[in-house]
């Protein structure tokens, strides 16, 4: 089945650095990829959709220029958290979809989990 | 808005139970509604879904039935198992394929043997 890879699957950093997280779709051209976030015992929240050779549009309250992405490629979809605090410390999964079929279900990476200390 | 509510857990059943996990949703339109699933140390995986009123979705030996009078998307199966055990996510998009999934918070599912 449709697989999707996300790297890295952890991070621990200081507060200030930036961390990129990569989603690829590693056997289809994914049109369309997302972000979520999830907070402990909460549900996922869309941050934004990403599609190929476009910008990326952001759901209301997602700060754009903190929250960066980039889907350069048909299989790759990049989330850069900017100058990262520690109130972005969150769990960020991607999911990537295949053609305009409303029917096609997203398939979900694995997760990262990000700890800012 | 949209929005997806759920039952709270965690729920704890004994194997071969039946077993029901409510959702119920808000939306424009006329959503899809899915049930993913997330088995320990694994990312979410697509359960079942429907598309459209009165549609039944099944796999696993699970099913949920698309109720729009109610707007509800329960989940059941008859006979649950240990390997059953994950968390649970009822989602819905109302704009088709191409925009993102609400989610509901999940239901973590646990069977005793």
């Amino acid at each position: 089945g449709a697989v999707v890879s996300q790297h890295p699957s952890r991070v621990i950093c200081k507060s200030g650095t930036s961390v990129k997280i990569e989603c690829r779709s590693l056997d289809f051209q994914a049109t369309t990829m997302f972000w979520y976030r999830q907070f402990p015992k909460q549900s996922l929240m869309l941050m934004a959709t990403s599609n190929e050779g476009s910008k990326a549009t952001y759901e209301q309250g997602v700060e754009k220029d903190k929250f960066l992405i980039n889907h350069a490629s048909l299989t790759l979809s990049t989330l850069t958290v900017t100058s990262a605090h520690p109130e972005d410390s969150s769990f960020y999964i991607c999911s990537a979809i295949y053609g305009p079929s409303s029917d096609q279900p997203q398939h979900f990476g694995d997760g990262t989990r990000l700890s800012i200390l | 808005g949209n929005s997806v509510t759920q039952m709270e857990g965690p729920v704890t059943l004994s194997e071969e139970a039946f077993l029901t996990i409510n959702c119920t949703y808000t939306a424009t339109g006329y959503p899809s509604l899915f049930w993913y699933v997330q088995y320990p140390g694994e990312g979410l995986q697509l359960l079942l879904k429907a598309t459209k009123a009165d549609d039944k979705g099944s796999n696993k030996g699970f099913e949920a039935t698309y109720r729009k009078e109610t707007t509800s998307f329960h989940l059941e199966k008859g006979s649950v198992q240990v390997s059953d055990s994950a968390v649970y996510f009822c989602a819905l998009n109302s704009g088709g394929g191409a925009d993102g999934l609400t989610f509901g918070k999940g239901t973590h599912l646990i069977i005793q043997p």
